[in-house]
């Protein structure tokens, strides 16, 4: 079946530093989201792509969607102690309901 | 406000017990869906629903049945316990929207089930 990989796993900065991650599908995505989860929370909606090589901002957050609709990226400009939390990417199936979920980079932040 | 309210933050239960779990949403939401989250696997989905009476398998349905009697209520049931179902359960609802667009989702609190 479909998967969507994200990395990396892990990645632990110094405060004011930049942050990537990136997630990849196996197969073409309808669109693409972004989801935030704090430590002991639940996930919350950031965004939703869905052109081919869409680019979206939120302050510090810059969104791409790879030209080829399988890939995307998420980076976060000088981080703050508040990004601190689980990013996960989740694609959707071509015409369907199913949101396929990355395996999520979990980011800490050393003030 | 929007929210999806699921019965138990803990639960503790016995290999072989029959295990339900609740959401309800008051956002009138078509769309439900129970993921389990597990460290390093993301979130795999279960079961959804579009419908009141409808539902979908998703990636993992195996040990699980789901029911959707009203709009508002989707229960997740785990006819027989097993330690590998140990996880962090989470309900999720959304509106549905005309493809290829997507509504977001809105997660519960999730609960964290523990099978002995």
């Amino acid at each position: 079946g479909q998967q969507v990989m994200q990395i990396p796993q892990y990645q632990h900065v110094q405060e004011g530093e930049d942050f990537t991650t990136y997630c990849n599908s196996s197969t073409t995505l309808s669109n693409i989201q972004w989801y935030k989860q704090r430590p002991g929370g639940h996930p919350v909606f950031l965004i939703q792509l869905v052109k081919s090589g869409e680019v979206k901002k939120q302050k510090r957050l810059t969104f791409q969607f790879g030209e080829a609709k399988k890939n995307s990226s998420l980076h976060i400009t000088a981080t703050q102690t508040t990004d601190v939390g689980t990013y996960f990417c989740a694609g959707f199936r071509d015409s369907s309901y199913k949101l396929i979920f990355g395996s999520g980079t979990r980011l800490l932040v050393r003030p | 406000d929007v929210k999806v309210t699921q019965s138990s933050r803990y639960l503790v239960k016995r290999t072989g017990e029959k295990v339900f779990l609740e959401c309800v949403q008051d956002m009138d939401h078509e769309n439900m869906f129970w993921y389990r989250q597990d460290p390093g696997l993301g979130l795999r989905l279960i079961y959804f629903s579009y419908d009141v009476k409808m539902k979908e398998k998703g990636d993992i349905p195996e040990g699980y049945s789901v029911s959707r009697e009203k709009k508002e209520r989707f229960s997740l049931i785990l006819e027989s316990a097993s330690t590998n179902q140990t996880s962090m359960y989470l309900c999720a609802s959304s509106f549905p929207v005309q493809f290829p667009l997507n509504e977001k989702l809105f997660f519960g609190s999730g609960t964290q089930l523990s099978v002995l």
